[in-house]
């Protein structure tokens, strides 16, 4: 079937450290990978996106690359503010399946100043 | 102008009750969707609309409907409230399937 797995949270950083959190991925055809972001009280928000193997997407200093051979889609930041504080999910679309989202189960990050 | 709006933004409730949530969005888009975010942020699809057509209709209990009277709304309706309805509801829209789907504010439903 079709899945996303992301690292268990909460994570907690302080301003300007490095930031990596873990996505990997089961599908059953050739997805699209995405990271949305949910800042308190709002909805999901598109940060990045990646569309064929090797493509790398970046946004406000975060970065993703699409890793087929490892089935990965690791976020990365080189330095987080206190204003990255939020919840960041994974998401595949495949477009064999009517192009259905699956999300992952959302990984929070605090950063503290 | 906010892009995709629900109302209302809290909603309580007693068991047995039925409601409704409405959703809009003023983006021209084709597609809307219903999501539920449950309190460990899992989100999880419950339905989308297509050009007023149920494409995807995730295997969510039949008290839920969804009701699109036209492209611009897609409203959910909620029968026989139960405490595990709990949660918080998103509206999406997105131009196709193939789009970014841009998400509401979110409703948060609590059922006592």
């Amino acid at each position: 079937g079709n899945s996303v797995t992301q690292m268990e949270g909460p994570v907690t950083l302080s301003e300007e450290a490095f930031l990596t959190i873990n996505c990997t991925y089961t599908a059953t055809g050739y997805p699209s990978l995405f990271w949305y972001v949910q800042y308190p009280g709002e909805g999901l928000q598109l940060l990045l996106k990646a569309t064929k193997a090797d493509d790398k997407g970046s946004n406000k200093g975060f970065e993703a690359t699409y890793r087929k051979e490892t089935t990965s889609f690791h976020l990365e930041k080189g330095s987080v503010q206190v204003s990255d504080s939020a919840v960041y999910f994974c998401a595949l679309r495949i477009s064999n399946t009517g192009n259905q989202f699956y999300f992952g189960t959302g990984t929070s990050l605090t950063v503290i100043p | 102008d906010t892009a995709v709006s629900q109302t209302p933004k809290y909603l309580v409730t007693q068991m047995g009750n039925d409601k409704s949530i409405k959703c809009e969005q003023n983006l021209g888009h084709d597609t809307m969707y219903w999501y539920k975010q449950d309190s460990k942020k899992f989100l999880k699809i419950m339905f989308s609309y297509n050009n007023k057509e149920l494409i995807i209709n995730e295997t969510v209990p039949n008290r839920f409907s969804p009701k699109s009277p036209d492209k611009a709304h897609l409203n959910l309706h909620i029968n026989s409230l139960e405490l595990g309805d709990s949660a918080v509801y998103f509206c999406a829209s997105s131009q196709d399937f193939s789009n970014e789907q841009f998400f509401g504010p979110g409703t948060r439903l609590t059922v006592l």
